[in-house]
């Protein structure tokens, strides 16, 4: 079974606008941590977001907030007021304890935001 | 300040060829990766090092070796390059802690004919 879900391969957005990406995760573990990267048209991956299993709030960075809900083992990434540089495919990856330090990444979604 | 640098950033081989895929850190990270990405299958982890000396298989680790023999430097090798490891290899590192990510190099596109 696949350890990270991204259920959506690709989406659009309008400019301006909000969107959310989908990320499931199974783990049986009670400290894990989750990761959003992006990945632009030129290839390199940039990371965007971390949330621990164990914070109580929703992690927020600039633009980008991750909607955590464990009991569904979801952490969705948020992108507010899109942008045309948004555009790229967004992975979402989680590292479970004592897994030296590996990520166990999701296929990916391309998000395509539109003028 | 480079951080995760891969070198070389293009190749193509023939089948049946070996080659070498160097990354190189200035972060002073303990732990290295090298992934593997293919379309629609996100990274996949082929091997990886929790310290200079140190190496382990990760997901795909077949038809691969690795080298770890000074802190700053992860070796990825090929010796006899097939059309199934075309792909884009990317070089990660990772310092410890709870709440640091991986840092990527730019990756490799590799394509065997």
């Amino acid at each position: 079974a696949q350890k990270i879900t991204q259920t959506q391969p690709g989406m659009f957005v309008q400019e301006k606008e909000a969107v959310t990406l989908d990320c499931t995760y199974d783990t049986s573990d009670q400290s894990y941590g989750l990761f959003w990267y992006k990945q632009p048209s030129s290839g390199e991956m940039i990371f965007l977001i971390y949330q621990g299993s164990y914070d109580e709030q929703n992690a927020t960075e600039g633009r980008y907030s991750l909607n955590f809900q464990k009991a569904r083992k979801s952490a969705n990434l948020v992108i507010s007021a899109s942008q045309l540089g948004d555009s790229a495919m967004y992975f979402c990856a989680m590292r479970e304890r004592g897994s030296q330090g590996n990520l166990i990444f999701g296929k990916g979604t391309k998000l395509s935001v539109k003028p | 300040n480079a951080g995760v640098t891969q070198t070389p950033k293009f190749r193509v081989l023939k089948t049946g060829q070996s080659m070498t895929l160097l990354c190189a850190q200035d972060m002073n990270h303990e732990y290295m990766y090298w992934y593997r990405q293919d379309p629609g299958m996100g990274l996949r982890l082929i091997h990886y090092s929790v310290g200079e000396g140190t190496t382990a298989k990760g997901e795909v680790p077949d038809g691969y070796n690795v080298s770890r023999l000074k802190k700053q430097n992860f070796l990825l090798g090929l010796e006899s390059a097939a059309p199934s490891q075309t792909s884009v290899y990317f070089c990660a590192t990772y310092g410890g802690g709870t709440v640091q990510p991986q840092h990527f190099g730019d990756g490799t596109r590799l394509s065997i004919l």
